[in-house]
């Protein structure tokens, strides 16, 4: 079974500064997608960026990067020039691209990140 | 705004009680994912329905059952409450069933057993 694993539980940024968060995973597979999602207070997830693994170049969407690693099932996010809105609980998950191809995502245990303005 | 609606926003029930839970799709998507999301956890996926069939299913007893209808429209259903049941359920949905279709979720539904 594919594990997630977000190691830390809160992080902190000042506004307009840069914010790595990480993320490792646990698969046999070679064939699968990797996504981070945003959970403000509001409660609604909302898809940040996503990373098919047989894609070597790293995905971005505006300020947000991620750092993919594939032979070190590493996966993390860089939010670059953090404003106060990016303040929410970020999850990373996992998802199998072969098989059933049902929509299963694995999701890690997530990281609470503050924006300080 | 994801245009995915969930019903209702909490819920308090009692032990062996039974609940349903309503999440109302993106106009268009024919597939929906149930999680649940205890407090302080990662979502945990319970099923996926897509065109009115069940077409996956996470590691939930049977008292967890689902349905889907026609007008995007779909339940989840809890037998037999449990106070563990207590959680955030999460319902998401997609144009297709794959994992690369994107996941649209609503607010969801907070229930507490007592």
């Amino acid at each position: 079974a594919q594990t997630v694993t977000q190691s830390q539980p809160e992080m902190s940024v000042q506004e307009a500064e840069t914010v790595t968060l990480s993320c490792t995973y646990d698969t046999s597979e070679s064939d699968y997608y990797l996504f981070w999602y945003k959970q403000p207070p509001s409660r609604q997830m909302i898809l940040v960026i996503r990373q098919e693994a047989y894609k070597q170049q790293n995905a971005t969407e505006n300020r947000f990067s991620v750092n993919f690693q594939k032979a070190a099932k590493s996966f993390s996010l860089k939010i670059s020039d953090s404003q106060l809105g990016d303040a929410a609980m970020y999850f990373c998950a996992y998802g199998t691209a072969g098989g059933t191809s049902y929509g299963k995502l694995t999701f890690g245990q997530g990281t609470i990140l503050t924006v300080h303005p | 705004e994801t245009g995915v609606t969930q019903s209702p926003t909490h819920l308090i029930k009692t032990r062996g009680q039974q609940v349903t839970l309503r999440c109302s799709s993106q106009s268009g998507h024919n597939t929906v994912s149930w999680y649940q999301q205890a407090l302080g956890q990662g979502p945990q996926f319970i099923f996926q329905y897509y065109r009115e069939e069940e077409n996956g299913r996470g590691n939930f007893p049977p008292r967890f059952s689902g349905l889907q209808f026609p007008n995007y429209s779909s339940e989840l259903n809890v037998n037999a409450l449990e106070l563990d049941d207590s959680a955030l359920y999460l319902c998401a949905s997609s144009g297709g069933t794959g994992v690369w279709e994107t996941q649209y979720f609503g607010p969801g539904t907070r229930l507490l057993v007592l």
